[in-house]
């Protein structure tokens, strides 16, 4: 089984609807961050989280909101979807190691989001 | 401000040849290098970090110039299936989150 999970790995929406991308992982890991990543653009940071208590914007946060339910399980929302939000999703988990952060992240397979 | 930068590519190269790749980083303070591979419409995968010294992992040798904020990958005798788009990765100032550059693409050919 992945360590890193997203659902859903596809999704086509209209503009206006309220869309929520979820990842959960079984790394252990605290980190947990949410990019989008767009042809000539590369990956862009929309929010990270530390841990469950603990949420911050990224790059582009803009139109993003994100919630931590668990350790393990981070979810994306697009409140009201707009086609400019139509990009490649990838969450990624990463670890604290305790002496200084080396800063590795491990990605989802990814969600393809088209908004019409 | 680009705060990290290779060349796009593509690099088109024959099984066999060796190919380098550059990237330059514009944070004088990051501390944590990586290269990431990404094949198409994949998530990225970590292919090797980068110390200061220099690192070597089979066909492939990392090297860090902090003093130009430069980072190479080179990769010897390609394959077919090094055919990706490598990522340059770098730590973000306030060292939290990691930046990413836009990729070069490498195709390898038989």
């Amino acid at each position: 089984d992945a360590d890193v999970t997203q659902t859903p790995r596809n999704r086509i929406t209209k503009t206006g609807k309220r869309i929520m991308l979820e990842c959960s992982q079984t790394k252990g890991h605290d980190r947990m961050y949410w990019y989008r990543q767009d042809p000539g653009l590369g990956l862009r940071l929309i929010y990270y989280s530390f841990d469950v208590k603990d949420i911050n914007k990224g790059e582009i946060s803009d139109g993003y909101s994100v919630s931590r339910q668990a350790q393990a399980k981070f979810s994306l929302s697009l409140e009201s979807a707009i086609p400019n939000q139509t990009a490649l999703y990838f969450c990624a988990t990463g670890r604290d190691t305790g002496t200084g952060w080396r800063g590795e992240q491990f990605f989802g397979p990814g969600t393809r989001l088209t908004v019409l | 401000r680009k705060e990290v930068e290779q060349d796009p590519g593509p690099f088109n190269v024959p099984e066999g040849a060796t190919v380098a790749f550059n990237c330059t980083y514009s944070n004088s303070a990051s501390q944590s290098f990586f290269w990431y591979r990404q094949d198409c419409r994949k998530e990225p995968k970590l292919l090797m970090s980068v110390y200061s010294s220099g690192n070597e992992d089979g066909r492939f040798t990392a090297q860090l110039n902090r003093a130009s904020q430069y980072i190479s990958l080179l990769i010897r005798d390609s394959k077919l299936s090094d055919s990706a788009t490598y990522l340059c990765v770098v730590n973000d100032q306030a060292g939290t989150a990691l930046i990413f550059g836009k990729g070069t693409t490498l195709s390898v050919s038989s």
